[in-house]
């Protein structure tokens, strides 16, 4: 049982590049999460997702898409990458939104725009 | 989403008793208490969650007064892989995202 799993682990990315951050749970989970954390602050909510086909913006969503065309991969589209973007990029999922269950997040991709 | 207050750092010793309060005047009816782990360089993990009064697992205890304002995680006789960011969270359990703050900085020393 692998969990959430992201990829990859760490990225050097140009500014005015874009790259796409994968996620895939393995879990069912039906909701899934993306957040961001800069150095040494907490969490941002970047997007989130209900379910397959559903997703919709969180606390900082600008400069950033998502898809989910499966319970399994939420995969972070960044599209013109800007140095205000290097960050740790962390994935959750959790069944139906349930905060008893608790969140399981992945282990994280470091980005650096450059 | 009630907001939530704690201290942005705390040190200890091994083997002694950390307590770290969070504060949240605005609770709502439905909102649980939740508090999670962050080691460095990893994605934050759930610890314990809670509604009233006190709540015990393996790992820690999660104390709620009556008034449900505030509430304090209590870690017994931690040791140095304690050191963690702590995270309290105030949120209906239904709800469809949770928002963290900036935790607490626990330094645990030999």
């Amino acid at each position: 049982n692998a969990g959430v799993t992201q990829t990859p682990k760490f990225h050097i990315l140009k500014i005015g590049q874009s790259m796409t951050l994968q996620c895939t749970q393995d879990m069912n989970h039906n909701y899934m999460y993306w957040y961001r954390q800069d150095p040494g602050m907490g969490l941002k909510l970047i997007y989130y997702s209900v379910g397959a086909g559903i997703t919709d913006k969180g606390e900082v969503p600008n400069g950033y898409n998502v898809s989910r065309s499966t319970t399994e991969d939420f995969p972070l589209r960044l599209e013109l990458a800007a140095p205000s973007q290097t960050s740790v990029y962390f994935c959750a999922s959790s069944p139906l939104g349930r905060g008893d269950y608790g969140y399981t997040f992945g282990s994280g991709t470091r980005l650096t725009v450059v | 989403l009630a907001k939530t207050t704690q201290p942005i750092s705390m040190d200890s010793y091994e083997g002694q008793e950390v307590n770290i309060t969070c504060s949240h005047n605005n609770i709502a009816t439905n909102d649980y208490i939740t508090w999670y782990q962050q080691f460095p360089s990893q994605g934050p993990r759930f610890i314990i969650q809670g509604y009233k009064t006190k709540v015990t697992n393996e790992v820690a205890s999660l104390f709620i007064p009556a008034d449900r304002k505030s509430s304090t995680l209590s870690l017994p006789r931690v040791s140095l892989s304690d050191t963690a960011v702590y995270y309290c969270l105030v949120g209906d359990r239904a709800a469809s995202k949770i928002i963290f703050g900036s935790g607490t900085r626990l330094s645990i020393q030999p």
